[in-house]
């Protein structure tokens, strides 16, 4: 099992739909989670940290669930400058500060 | 204004060769990362660095090395000795507060192509 897991891509949604993406972690005592988002070509920016009570960020909602062991990025009104990879990052609580990044998951948001 | 640099932007190089790329950070950041992104791939962590003169291995470091004399600086040499180095690399830092690890920031990438 891998230690960070995303849903399969790509979603492709029209305009205006809300669309979830799931991603689940093996270490249990992982402590730190965000989401990234990565456009074509580019460089990961940070879209949300992920905290245990969940927060919003405008059309974006991040939930934690550390009983099941995943965390969640919810969009809502999806808008065409939406498409992108969206990336899960973990820190597994091993000691020192690595990190373990998910393989992303694509979304098109079509007109 | 604050931020992570890489250069260069696009570097060839034949087959044989070593080859250094940069990656300055002028966030007074403590932890330094270096990933490497293969089309329609996540990110692999190759070396990272929580302080001056320290940094570790992460699950590909064979056939790359890095230096950390400065804490503005992580450059990373890919060797001869990794045998597909054709990627996308990038350079990550991190504040370290109180042993809480904070969001990574990254440097615009350095496209890696073996002629």
């Amino acid at each position: 099992r891998k230690e960070v897991e995303q849903d399969p891509g790509p979603f492709n949604v029209p305009e205006g739909a809300t669309v979830a993406f799931n991603c689940t972690y093996s270490n249990s005592a992982s402590q730190s989670f965000f989401w990234y988002r990565q456009d074509c070509r580019k460089e990961p920016k940070l879209l949300m940290s992920v905290y245990s009570s969940g927060n919003e960020d405008g059309r974006f909602t991040a939930q934690l669930n550390r009983a099941s062991q995943y965390i969640s990025l919810l969009i809502r009104d999806s808008k065409l400058s939406d498409s992108a990879t969206y990336l899960c990052v973990v820190n597994p609580n091993t000691g020192g500060f690595k990190t373990i990044f998910g393989a992303g998951t694509r979304l098109f948001v079509k007109a | 204004d604050g931020g992570i640099t890489q250069s260069p932007k696009y570097l060839f190089r034949k087959e044989g060769q070593n080859v250094t790329l940069s990656c300055e950070q002028n966030l007074n950041h403590d932890a330094m990362y270096w990933y490497r992104q293969d089309p329609g791939q996540g990110l692999r962590l190759i070396y990272y660095s929580q302080i001056v003169n320290d940094f570790q291995k992460g699950d590909i470091a064979e056939g790359y090395s890095v230096s950390r004399e400065k804490k503005e600086s992580f450059p990373l040499t890919v060797t001869s000795a990794q045998k597909n180095p054709t990627a996308f690399y990038l350079c990550a830092s991190t504040l370290v507060s109180s042993g809480t690890y904070n969001e990574q920031f990254f440097g615009p990438g350095t496209r890696l192509t073996v002629l």
